[in-house]
């Protein structure tokens, strides 16, 4: 099935830094999601975005949808060791109600 | 509010027997409802998706079906299961009055099949 590339795969970060991600593809998506997932849950929503070149903010974390709407990238600033877990992003595929996920960022906090 | 259930949490099925893992929605009508499956450390993988009653949309060629008897019932099913359908199913609702409503997941079953 259809993936959406995300990168980094893995990341160490020490306690306080900023964190940056970002997932691309070859398709042109309407709307883009970031999620994150706790072990042995299901995925939260964190932000979603709607339209190319859209910047949204929900508290320390900050997201923007690609000009291109080919790519999407999600920053997390000051981070705490409550960040730990498993980011993905999603995009919905144009005149479709399907939403195809990113293969994912796994994030680990060093306090 | 908006609540999505599903059950069990986990389960553990040998080879060949069949399976039936359910999700309903509570609090909104006409909901879009998905199933998605996760491998191990892997991202999430389409296996269907409904928009209305009895409508289902099937992504993946695969040993699953799914139906939607109800408008905020979905149900998964196999007739017999197969080693490689372990992993971590996940349903998920979107605003069916909204194009590009976000998805809003349950808390997943663990599937093991022995």
């Amino acid at each position: 099935g259809q993936q959406l590339n995300q990168s980094p795969q893995s990341m160490f970060i020490q306690e306080g830094e900023d964190v940056s991600m970002n997932c691309t593809s070859s398709s042109i998506f309407n709307t883009w999601l970031w999620y994150k997932q706790d072990p042995g849950e299901g995925p939260v929503l964190l932000i979603a975005l709607y339209k190319a070149g859209e910047l949204t903010s929900n508290g320390r974390l900050t997201a923007q949808f690609g000009i291109t709407r080919k790519d999407s990238f999600l920053n997390i600033s000051a981070s705490i060791p409550s960040d730990v877990g498993i980011y993905f992003c999603a995009g919905q595929l144009g005149g479709t109600y399907k939403y195809i996920f990113g293969t994912g960022t796994r994030l680990k906090v060093l306090a | 509010s908006q609540t999505i259930h599903q059950w069990p949490a986990t389960l553990v099925q040998p080879v060949g027997s069949p399976l039936s893992l359910e999700c309903t929605v509570e609090g909104t009508s006409n909901p879009n409802l998905y199933w998605y499956r996760q491998a191990a450390g892997r991202g999430l993988q389409l296996l269907f998706y409904s928009v209305g009653i009895g409508q289902i949309s099937s992504e993946v060629p695969q040993n699953l079906s799914a139906s939607r008897p109800q408008d905020r019932q979905f149900i998964l099913s196999s007739k017999k299961l197969l080693l490689s359908d372990s992993g971590f199913y996940l349903c998920a609702w979107s605003d069916g009055q909204s194009y590009n409503s976000p998805l809003h997941f349950g808390n997943g079953t663990r599937l093991t099949v022995t």
